[in-house]
């Protein structure tokens, strides 16, 4: 079975520039997260999908950041315009709706954004 | 609200001998909790989880973990270390009332392993 793919997976970009990332999610799972993880940190939720509607994106900010899933399949983050405290490594996780709530996601290899 | 702590940033111990990575929670709810493990350059993987059925959890690769409601602990144990555990490890709790899967991640475990 296929992981959660994520794409680049690293990217470097000078502050006020944006940025794009790509997950898909494993075959089948109706739940897609976004997960930020800075450097020294444990992950943060950003946003959290089910099917194409979003479920919690209460620590998303909403000024520079932008997620879609529009047909409940492969997800992009964006970022636009970059800070220098967004360089991080991004997460995407996928769950079907019972691994979802007993708490086991499957996460991708991340993408590593750094901005100059 | 609910928030997990993980004790120590960094732990180190040699091959061959036991591994303990301490974790606190707050929970105004009965909690579920989890450790994932994440290897360099790799996913997030589920070592193992606590859901309110037996209070002692085995998970891959030899760890378990025993939730101490009266402690509000979950700490993550393993009788041998190898080399391959040296990883960061991520003590993870959630509320499960919503069905939405939100975890809500400590700051994470370095774990070294020595020859």
């Amino acid at each position: 079975e296929a992981g959660v793919a994520q794409s680049p997976r690293y990217k470097i970009i000078e502050k006020r520039q944006s940025v794009a990332f790509w997950c898909n999610p494993i075959s089948g799972h109706a739940t897609l997260y976004w997960y930020q993880q800075i450097l020294g940190q444990g992950p943060k939720l950003l946003i959290q999908f089910q099917n194409n509607g979003v479920v919690d994106d209460s620590q998303l900010p909403k000024d520079r950041f932008s997620a879609e899933r529009l047909k409940g399949v492969d997800s992009t983050l964006k970022i636009q315009p970059a800070k220098l405290e967004d360089s991080a490594v991004y997460l995407c996780a996928s769950s079907d709706l019972w691994t979802g709530y007993t708490g086991e996601l499957f996460f991708g290899e991340g993408s590593r954004l750094t901005v100059l | 609200a609910q928030s997990v702590t993980q004790l120590d940033s960094h732990v180190s111990v040699s091959e061959g001998t036991p591994v303990l990575l301490r974790c606190n929670y707050s929970s105004s709810y009965s909690p579920s909790l989890f450790w994932y493990v994440q290897h360099p350059n790799k996913g997030l993987q589920l070592l193992l989880k606590y859901t309110s059925a037996a209070t002692l959890v085995k998970g891959i690769n030899g760890f378990e973990a025993e939730f101490k409601k009266s402690e509000t602990s979950f700490h993550l144990t393993k009788p041998s270390a190898h080399m391959s555990d040296a990883a960061e490890y991520f003590c993870v709790v959630t509320f499960l009332s919503s069905n939405t899967g939100k975890l809500i991640f400590g700051q994470g475990t370095t774990l070294q392993v020595k020859p």
